[in-house]
């Protein structure tokens, strides 16, 4: 079984500055990818990074990034520079290892509030 | 414009009665899930189809049944056997190819039982 964690209910940060969500995840497949979306007030979930177990190197696209610990089962969403707009839910989510198996498994989220 | 459509936005249910959400698809994808969210919650899957006429049950599809008799199209039915179907209810698919499998999400259907 898949178990994602998201120990973080909410935070709060300052316009313009760097943060950091957590996720750790526990799994017994050697191969799994691992996603981070965003959900806005809307309820639509958007996609924003992939990380492969077997990516060499951490994913980053734009100002997300992602900080993979292998060793430590753990996938942090770093946004850099956060942006008002940033404002949303953030969900951590690991796929199955089995081809074909599209399932996700995600954690309970985490509430994003930037001040301005 | 490429997409996932949901229909309705907001949808009421009187106790007892089935309803049907709609889910459309113009991706080309090959797979189709169905989620269901709870305030405060993440997401579980219900039922997943990755291919035409064969789909899957999921963490939670006690009283819920879906059909996937085209590629676009994947319905969920809440029926009245669903103790508790009020919930935000996501559609979503991905191509079955690509090593990057990331899913794409519809807008949601807010179901409430009155």
């Amino acid at each position: 079984a898949q178990k994602i964690t998201q120990t973080q209910p909410g935070m709060f940060v300052q316009e313009k500055e760097a943060v950091t969500l957590d996720c750790t995840y526990d799994t017994s497949d050697q191969s799994y990818g691992l996603f981070w979306y965003k959900q806005p007030s809307s309820g639509e979930m958007i996609f924003l990074i992939y990380q492969g177990s077997y990516d060499e190197q951490n994913a980053t696209e734009g100002r997300y990034s992602l900080n993979f610990q292998k060793a430590r089962k753990s996938a942090n969403l770093v946004i850099s520079a956060s942006q008002l707009g940033d404002s949303a839910m953030y969900f951590c989510a690991m796929r199955g290892a089995l081809f074909g198996n599209e399932k996700l498994t995600f954690g309970t989220g985490t509430r994003l509030t930037i001040i301005p | 414009d490429g997409g996932i459509t949901q229909s309705p936005k907001y949808l009421f249910r009187k106790e007892g009665q089935n309803v049907t959400l709609s889910c459309e698809q113009n991706l080309n994808h090959d797979a189709m899930y169905w989620y269901r969210q709870d305030p405060g919650q993440g997401l579980r899957l219900i039922y997943y189809s990755q291919i035409v006429n064969d789909f899957q049950k999921g963490d939670i599809a006690e009283g819920y049944s879906v059909s996937r008799e085209k590629k676009e199209s994947f319905p969920l039915t809440v029926t009245s056997a669903q103790k508790n179907p009020t919930a935000f209810y996501l559609c979503a698919s991905s191509m079955m190819a690509s090593g990057r499998r990331k899913q794409f999400f519809g807008p949601g259907t807010r179901l409430t039982v009155l």
